[in-house]
């Protein structure tokens, strides 16, 4: 149980274009999904916390017009890099969570590489 | 703030050797602690979790307890394992401070086991 899916596993992309990734949790309903950022062998950075049908709380340095976050419905949150430039090539995790104190259960996480 | 520090890596082992990677943290109120493991380009998996002092988590052969007094919570296993290998996360979560269960996670520690 808790199985959360993210796609696409890895995408690279010419500089200026916007990508979409999407993470859906596949056998419950998350209230809560977080998008993380990890660069190599650093820790997670906490990105952004959505709530369904709310907008997302942005981390303070992250720029929100630059990672648009929508969370439409309690099974699918997306992730868009608008514009992506060669630094923001990275490894973008998301994870997930129903209410109260339980757990984040995370996707397999996307390694977006921007040429 | 919330705080996590963990031992560096990486650590490298025998198979069938003793691990203890070490976890301390720093927090307001009551955090649960979690242990997380990431496998080489996947996401992480929930490893243990405990949520109160002097509770143990434990999973597949790892535990960790609680301590409250030493602010820590450790990682142990008796007898590692050549798959045991990957990058292990010790992180906290503040249920007090109303942010949706945020995850602080410490700077991740390599293990390496070798025949």
């Amino acid at each position: 149980g808790a199985v959360v899916s993210q796609h696409p596993s890895w995408v690279i992309c010419k500089s200026g274009t916007s990508v979409k990734i999407e993470c859906r949790s596949l056998d419950f309903q998350a209230t809560t999904m977080f998008w993380y950022r990890q660069f190599p062998k650093q820790s997670l950075m906490l990105m952004a916390t959505s709530n369904e049908g709310s907008k997302a709380t942005y981390e303070q340095g992250v720029e929100k017009d630059k990672f648009l976050i929508n969370h439409a419905s309690l099974t699918l949150s997306t992730l868009t890099v608008t514009s992506a430039h060669p630094e923001d090539s990275s490894f973008y995790i998301c994870s997930a969570k129903t209410g109260g104190g339980q757990p984040q259960h995370f996707g397999d996480g996307t390694r977006l590489s921007i040429l | 703030g919330n705080s996590v520090t963990q031992m560096e890596g990486p650590v490298t082992l025998s198979e069938e050797a003793f691990l203890t990677i070490n976890c301390t943290y720093t927090a307001t109120g009551y955090p649960s602690l979690f242990w997380y493991v990431q496998y080489p380009g996947e996401g992480l998996q929930l490893l243990l979790k405990a949520t109160k002092a002097d509770d143990k988590g434990s999973n597949k052969g790892f535990e960790a307890t609680y301590r409250k007094e030493t602010t820590s919570f450790h990682l142990e296993k008796g007898s590692v394992q050549v798959s045991d290998s990957a990058v292990y996360f010790c992180a906290l979560s503040d249920l007090g401070t109303g942010g949706g269960n945020k995850l602080t996670f410490g700077t991740g520690t390599q293990l390496k086991v070798e025949l």
